[in-house]
């Protein structure tokens, strides 16, 4: 089956900190993999994609490399502001599927 | 401003009661997927409409129940409510379907069960 494994949170870093969120997911197929951010009291926004194995998703300073081999998609940024405090959430879609899988989500708050 | 509408913003009932909530999804999109977050289960998928049928299923509970309407808006039915159907409820609409199409978020229906 499908599913998607966060890194628990809740995470605190300080302004400029590198910040990484692990994702590792469980497909059938080759999957499209997600990062999609929450702001506190808003709905779910797209934050980066990658469709295919090795291509790298990028979007406001945040990255993350669909890696086949280890079935990942870890989301990275160098340098974190507080503006990024907020939910983040990994999620696939199988080829053939219409489902969205997501993970549980990790809160990262940035403090100044 | 994802395009994507949902009301009511908030609700508030009692145990026993049924409730609907609605989303209009962007101008175009054909496809409406309805979800559930809560503190302690995270972003559940509960069912995905394309073009008025119903094309997948997800952790949706028999007392739930969804549609869509010819003018593509749609419709999440929740009935004899529990103290745990407590959530926000999203929807999110896509252009068509499967894995070239990114999901756009309406802002959530907060349900309230007391």
């Amino acid at each position: 089956g499908n599913s998607v494994t966060q890194m628990e949170g809740p995470v605190t870093l300080s302004e400029e900190a590198f910040l990484t969120i692990n994702c590792t997911y469980t497909a059938t197929g080759y999957p499209s993999l997600f990062w999609y951010v929450q702001y506190p009291g808003e709905g779910l926004q797209l934050l980066l994609k990658a469709t295919k194995a090795d291509d790298k998703g990028s979007n406001k300073g945040f990255e993350a490399t669909y890696r086949k081999e280890t079935t990942s998609f870890h989301l990275e940024k160098g340098s974190v502001q507080v503006s990024d405090s907020a939910v983040y959430f990994c999620a696939l879609i199988s080829r053939t599927g219409n489902q969205f899988y997501f993970g549980t989500g990790t809160s990262l708050t940035v403090i100044p | 401003d994802s395009g994507v509408t949902q009301t009511p913003k908030h609700l508030i009932t009692a145990t026993g009661q049924r409730v609907t909530l609605r989303c209009s999804p962007r101008s175009g999109d054909l496809s409406v997927y309805w979800y559930q977050q809560s503190l302690d289960q995270g972003l559940q998928f509960l069912i995905q409409y394309y073009n008025g049928e119903e094309r997948a299923k997800g952790n949706i509970l028999e007392r739930f129940s969804a549609q869509q309407f010819p003018d593509l808006h749609s419709e999440l039915n929740l009935s004899s409510l529990e103290l745990g159907d407590s959530a926000l409820y999203f929807c999110a609409s896509t252009r068509g379907q499967g894995a070239s199409y990114e999901q756009y978020f309406g802002p959530g229906t907060r349900l309230t069960v007391t």
